[in-house]
């Protein structure tokens, strides 16, 4: 029930397309999903979030849409560029019960130019 | 500059000799964790902290030990490391407002032959 399931485990996009990632979660009680971004030979750092009471949230290119009642989340790149080819985590939690941020495998991101 | 600082950065040791990875963020943060990155993997949580004197287990605890007697250091404790903790490790740290927010330090790339 702790787990969160990511997809694909690796991708491959020319500069310019979208990228999208999903992820699908079990537990009802996780109520904040971020993503983290991490670039070889540094710490993952926390690039978008979202609450479950949203369908979509966005940040410049980067967009999550949130389902809840299908239990899955992703985030979508537009206009992909090289400098985004990292690994992307998405991570569950449930803020005020047990607070274990739980991870995704993650997806490595590749951009061609 | 808010930070996450580990040490040391990379550590090369032998089965069975006692060794502690430091952990300092100067953010004022009560929550703090420390997770480990293996390929295919991805983030896994060997222990969090909540506040000071507050410690538990994530889902990879065996083979380690933390404390966290002041709130800005939470270091990471192996007493007797065994070549299948060779991995990467990073902490992480939170405010206790937000514990899905986390901010990351620059990892430990541990190996123990």
């Amino acid at each position: 029930q702790q787990q969160v399931k990511q997809s694909p485990q690796s991708l491959i996009v020319q500069k310019g397309g979208i990228s999208i990632i999903n992820c699908a979660y079990e537990n009802t009680a996780f109520d904040y999903f971020p993503w983290y971004q991490q670039f070889p030979g540094k710490g993952p750092a926390l690039l978008i979030a979202i609450r479950p009471d949203v369908s979509e949230k966005k940040e410049g290119r980067f967009t999550i849409s949130f389902n809840k009642s299908a239990k899955q989340f992703s985030l979508h790149i537009m206009d992909s560029q090289p400098g985004d080819s990292a690994t992307y985590f998405c991570a569950a939690i449930s803020q005020g019960g047990s607070e274990k941020l739980v991870f995704g495998k993650g997806t490595k991101l590749t951009v061609n130019p | 500059e808010a930070q996450v600082t580990q040490n040391p950065r990379y550590l090369i040791t032998v089965t069975g000799k006692k060794l502690t990875v430091t952990c300092s963020q100067n953010m004022n943060h009560e929550y703090m964790s420390w997770y480990r990155q293996d390929p295919g993997l991805g983030l896994r949580q060997i222990y969090y902290s909540m506040n000071v004197e507050v410690t538990d287990k994530g889902d990879v605890p065996e083979g380690y030990k933390v404390s966290r007697k002041e709130k800005r250091n939470f270091p990471l404790i192996l007493e007797s490391p065994s070549p299948n903790q060779t991995s990467l490790y990073f902490c992480a740290s939170s405010p206790h407002t937000s514990p899905g927010e986390q901010y990351f330090g620059p990892g430990t790339r541990l190996t123990v032959t």
